[in-house]
């Protein structure tokens, strides 16, 4: 099964910060990597999907980067609403598996 | 609108199983390449996937509860049900459903409100 391993673990950082997250796969997942954002009560909500894209309705504040093993997700300008858990997942593999998740909060 | 929802017993007692179902609308299962999953999460914990399944009928398993979990669809009744054997405490979560569209490097797009499980005798 693949590991993934998200870093730092916790991110503090003030509304205007850039955000850099870290997620690093144990073997190639190619470009099957996907990014979620999660707030407390609710279900993950998809921000990037194939490693670099955008999905629907997602700010241009958040992008993706990377292939192979290693991948980022950025915030170019931390917003009041981005402070959640942010989680990684690979679908490269016929079993799927998240990373641990990276907390951004508040300064 | 695509649309997904859990629904089960909230509460379970061990070592009773756990039947899942997860209710969907504005997609179809008999579409080629689509994808519905399950996954939980603990309280404070991460994401743990636990079961897919295609709609060619492939399923696929965790790992670490494969010998627990048996994933079915009824494309009729536009249903994923998802069972898991010999409940424990360590169990106790909420319980997502989530779907993959037909395309190649999609995410899980949609996911259901999740349904809270506690596991305690």
């Amino acid at each position: 099964e693949i590991v993934l391993t998200q870093s730092p673990g916790t991110l503090s950082l003030s509304p205007g910060d850039r955000a850099t997250l870290s997620c690093r796969a144990s073997e190639s997942v190619v470009s099957y990597l996907a990014w979620y954002q999660q707030k407390p009560g609710q279900a993950p909500r998809l921000l990037i999907y194939g490693a670099s894209s955008r999905a629907t309705g997602i700010p241009d504040r958040f992008s993706g980067s990377g292939s192979g093993t290693d991948f980022t997700l950025t915030i170019s300008r931390v917003e009041p609403e981005d402070f959640a858990v942010y989680f990684c997942h690979q679908h490269a593999s016929s079993l799927w598996t998240f990373g641990q998740g990276t907390k951004v909060e508040i300064k | 609108q695509v649309t997904l929802k859990e629904s089960g017993p909230a509460l379970v007692k061990p070592p009773q199983t756990l039947t899942l179902t997860c209710t969907f609308s504005g997609f179809s299962l008999n579409t080629f390449g689509m994808r519905v999953s399950w996954i939980r999460q603990s309280p404070g914990k991460a994401l743990e996937w636990l079961a897919r399944i295609d709609s060619d009928d492939d399923k696929f398993y965790s790992t670490s509860l494969k010998a627990r979990l048996t994933i079915s669809k009824d494309t009729s009744k536009n249903q994923v049900v998802l069972t898991m054997t010999n409940m424990d405490p360590a169990d106790t979560a909420t319980y997502y459903c989530a779907r993959t569209p037909n395309s190649r490097y999609a995410g899980m797009d949609v996911w259901g409100q999740g349904t809270a499980v506690t596991v305690s005798s």
